[in-house]
């Protein structure tokens, strides 16, 4: 049982180029979110995921999009990257019914 | 939306003393609140939290108390240790979950030999 997978956990990009963060997790959990943490700072939440198909934005959208299409797997695509989106991104999830968020390791991304 | 309120940002306490963190929250529906502890570069790791419906909850050396009337929760940690040393984050979460969690801006604990 490995909990909530991220990959990768580091990547440097140029200003423009795209990525995808990956995020497994394999707890059967419904609810899936995506956080980012700037430094110093607290979580602030991107999107969120209450199922397969059903996705919705959270605080910090902008920039991003994402997709579910199973129940395992929500991935977090940066479309044109950008210094602002600088930050350690976490993905989480529980269960409905449970409010205890599992963390993955996190993506150091750095936008340069 | 919600939004957290934590003090201090920073907090040195000698080992052995007791620490007090402190937050508020603005949105009265909200229902549960967790406290996390991150060490630097790490995950953010869950240590105690509370649902509405209690006023405290306590586990060894560490307990939160919530007071629903002000919209105020607190971690205690007693006989702090050198490894208490971290950032901690409380949080809130609401509507039943599905929005995710709203956090604090973190407090710098640091226990001074």
């Amino acid at each position: 049982n490995a909990g909530v997978t991220q990959t990768p956990k580091f990547r440097i990009l140029k200003i423009g180029q795209s990525m995808t963060l990956q995020c497994t997790q394999d707890m059967n959990h419904n609810y899936m979110y995506w956080y980012r943490q700037d430094p110093g700072m607290g979580l602030k939440l991107i999107y969120y995921s209450v199922g397969a198909g059903i996705t919705d934005k959270g605080e910090v959208p902008n920039g991003y999009n994402v997709s579910r299409s199973t129940t395992e797997d929500f991935p977090l695509r940066l479309e044109l990257a950008a210094p602002s989106q600088t930050s350690v991104y976490f993905c989480a999830s529980h269960v409905g019914g449970e409010n205890i968020q599992y963390f993955g390791a996190g993506t150091r991304l750095s936008v340069l | 939306g919600e939004n957290v309120e934590q003090h201090p940002s920073t907090l040195s306490v000698q080992e052995g003393d007791s620490a007090v963190i402190k937050c508020t929250y603005s949105d009265s529906a909200s229902n549960y609140f967790p406290w996390y502890k991150q060490e630097l570069g790490k995950r953010p790791q869950l240590i105690i939290d509370i649902r509405s419906n209690v006023g405290e909850k306590k586990d060894q050396r560490i307990a939160v108390t919530l007071n629903k009337t002000a919209k105020h929760f607190s971690l205690h940690i007693t006989e702090t240790q050198p490894e208490d040393s971290a950032v901690y984050f409380c949080a809130a979460m609401f509507r039943g979950g599905a929005d995710g969690l709203t956090f604090g801006k973190g407090t710098h604990l640091i226990i001074q030999p």
